[in-house]
């Protein structure tokens, strides 16, 4: 069964706390992405990857970080310098660079600060 | 800076309406144009997408959009909504040359009432 898979579904932290969220896609996809979605805010892109060890800032880049060791995980780091980091976050890949690729997206983390 | 529009944060129509949601963008060059919707509790899907061609695209459901590049506009309509299509529905365009992220609309909620 193909497709990407978020975990945990659902995230609680303390402040001060790092934690690791999950994004693993079987679809053999080269890039793969972090967007944050507030209310009324639409999705803001946290971080991107269009290959294996390299990825870069997108709007929303501080307080978080990213790994690419492996074609299809792509785990987000969100740390205690992120100052909001309560919000759903989606995890998406695409299958290449072309401009007709389309994205897809994962069923999503909430992370809820405590 | 490249931008989304929605115009309606929340729209509610009874079953059987008919349905129009604006989108605008603000870019000059090139653009990819795509509707994503968002059911409860699902993941974020492509409704639509629009790359180049006939400006009326259509997808799944009865959905429609038209792209009207003079008015850097694609809004997306269905002429007869049931209560199954109430979910939250995002616009987003993809710059070329910028890795393939999309911008996102704020988004836009429909309700409908049976």
């Amino acid at each position: 069964d193909g497709g990407i898979t978020q975990s945990p579904k659902y995230l609680f932290r303390k402040e001060g706390q790092n934690v690791t969220l999950s994004c693993e896609q079987n679809l053999n996809h080269d890039a793969m992405y972090w967007y944050r979605q507030d209310p009324g805010q639409g999705l803001r892109l946290i971080y991107y990857s269009q290959i294996v060890n390299d990825f870069q800032k997108g709007d929303i880049a501080e307080g978080y970080s990213v790994s690419r060791e492996k074609k299809e995980s792509f785990p987000l780091t969100v740390t205690s310098a992120q100052k909001n980091p309560t919000a759903f976050y989606l995890c998406a890949s695409r299958s290449g660079l072309a401009s007709t690729d389309t994205q897809y997206f994962g069923p999503g983390t909430r992370l809820t600060v405590l | 800076a490249q931008s989304v529009s929605q115009h309606n944060h929340h729209v509610i129509l009874s079953e059987a309406a008919s349905l129009e949601l604006g989108c605008n963008y603000s870019y000059g060059g090139t653009v990819n144009l795509f509707w994503y919707v968002q059911y409860p509790g699902q993941h974020l899907q492509l409704l639509l997408k629009y790359f180049s061609g006939d400006p009326l695209v259509k997808g799944i459901k009865g959905f429609e959009a038209e792209f009207i590049k003079s008015k850097f506009s694609f809004n997306l309509r269905k002429p007869s909504v049931q209560w199954s299509d109430t979910a939250e529905y995002f616009c987003a365009v993809l710059i070329y040359n910028q890795g393939g992220k999309l911008i996102f609309g704020q988004g836009t909620e429909l309700s409908v009432k049976p």
